[in-house]
């Protein structure tokens, strides 16, 4: 039973490049949450997504940040136009259609270097 | 706001000695609380999670917490750890109802076992 898989583990950027940090849930879940950890601090919950739909984006920088979670295929959290700031370790985690988001699973994380 | 404090960011033991890391949340409503575990290179695995019932948990790898709602405490604790217990340390609260998907993370316990 595969968990969740991130991709890629590494991404180097230039600032001013894209980055697009892909996610795919465990089986079955259809629920995804993006976190975003900087340097010796916590997760911070950036946004929460269903197939096909943004539930909650309050924690996502208003812009240059964006994410979708098709019908078919992984979710993408994309930045654009990515600066130093943006170096962090970004953690997807899903859950059941059941659930409430009450138990997630976290992936291995990506994390993004920019230059 | 809602907050999740951890004590220590860092805590070095010798093996068998006894672990406690602190947690204190700051949120008045009912909570549902989790300790999770990042081994070197690794995802965040869950340790143990806290809805309700028996506020002394028990979880992985001989780990407990005990949730203590009048100091709004949720410490995490072994009697005796080994060198394989390196790794990082997440205490998280997830508020039930609504927003309950937000998980806020506190900043993490950085442990170091010497062998």
């Amino acid at each position: 039973n595969a968990g969740v898989m991130q991709n890629p583990r590494h991404l180097v950027r230039r600032r001013g490049q894209e980055a697009r940090l892909r996610c795919s849930p465990m089986k079955g879940h259809s629920h995804v949450y993006w976190y975003r950890q900087l340097p010796e601090e916590g997760l911070k919950f950036m946004v929460y997504l269903q197939k096909e739909n943004i539930i909650d984006e309050s924690g996502m920088p208003k812009e240059r940040f964006s994410a979708e979670f098709p019908k078919e295929g992984p979710s993408i959290l994309r930045i654009q136009q990515v600066v130093r700031g943006d170096s962090a370790a970004y953690f997807c985690a899903s859950s059941p259609p059941e659930s409430r988001g009450e138990t997630q699973y976290f992936g291995p994380g990506t994390r993004l270097l920019v230059l | 706001a809602q907050s999740v404090s951890q004590h220590n960011h860092h805590v070095i033991l010798s093996e068998a000695a006894s672990l406690e890391l602190g947690c204190n949340y700051s949120y008045g409503g009912t909570v549902n609380l989790f300790w999770y575990v990042q081994y070197p290179g690794q995802h965040l695995q869950l340790l143990l999670k806290y809805f309700s019932g028996d506020p002394l948990v028990k979880g992985i790898k001989g780990f407990e917490a005990e949730f203590i709602k009048s100091k709004f405490s949720f410490n995490l604790r072994k009697p005796s750890v080994q060198w394989s217990d390196t790794a990082e340390y997440f205490c998280a609260v997830n508020p039930r109802g609504a927003g309950g998907f937000k998980t806020i993370f506190g900043a993490g316990t950085r442990l170091f076992v010497k062998a």
